[in-house]
């Protein structure tokens, strides 16, 4: 079975400044995807960024970018320039394409960007 | 494009009632999944639909049942409910095939049990 722990349940840093959230997770498997997706207070769950684990290459969207450690099975999250926008819980999510529809979560980091 | 829509928003239930949820996906969105989420156990996955078919089940009592319709409209139901089940139930839509796990969520549907 997968599991996906995130240690850091809370974090917070300086709005300008960077962050990194730290997911590891568990499979045997070898071709799967890995997702961050952001909650912030009381609005919809979205989606920050996606790595395919057949992919080297980390993935970047904007500020976010990812450290992807296939044989550490690591996958941390990085926001530069950090927003007050950016305040939210920030989940990392495991997903196999045979396991339709099922995305296995992590605990959930909450972090508070301040000014 | 409108997003994923859950209704009812909040609801409260006694125990031992039946609770039905909706949710409507992004237009084109073929599948449909549910999640519940709690404090203490986080986000757990319900069931998945395509197609009117259920193809994934997560690991919940028998209580939990859903179905879709041919429009991909979906609905969950909890019968005999618990105190447990206070959460927010989150729905979220994809493409299905090409998506590999990119879900689009709603606002969820949160539900206390007294």
């Amino acid at each position: 079975a997968q599991t996906v722990t995130q240690s850091q349940p809370e974090m917070s840093v300086q709005e300008a400044e960077t962050v990194t959230l730290s997911c590891t997770y568990d499979t045997s498997e070898n071709n799967y995807y890995l997702f961050w997706y952001k909650q912030p207070p009381s609005r919809q769950m979205i989606l920050v960024i996606r790595q395919e684990a057949y992919k080297q290459q980390n993935a970047t969207e904007n500020r976010f970018s990812v450290n992807f450690q296939k044989a550490a099975k690591s996958f941390s999250l990085k926001i530069s320039d950090s927003q007050l926008g950016d305040t939210a819980m920030y989940f990392c999510a495991f997903f196999l394409s045979s396991n339709t529809g099922k995305l296995i979560f992590g605990q959930g980091t909450t972090l508070q960007v301040k000014p | 494009k409108a997003g994923v829509t859950q209704t009812p928003r909040y609801l409260i239930k006694t125990r031992g009632q039946q609770v039905t949820l909706s949710c409507s996906p992004i237009s084109g969105h073929r599948s449909v999944s549910w999640y519940q989420q709690t404090p203490g156990q986080g986000l757990q996955f319900l069931f998945e639909y395509f197609s009117e078919t259920q193809r994934n089940k997560g690991n919940f009592p028998g209580r939990f049942s859903g179905r879709q319709f041919s429009n991909s409209r979906s609905e969950m139901n909890v019968s005999t409910l618990e105190l447990g089940d206070s959460a927010l139930y989150l729905c979220a839509s994809s493409l299905a095939i090409t998506s590999a796990g990119e879900l689009f969520f709603g606002e969820g549907s949160r539900l206390t049990v007294l």
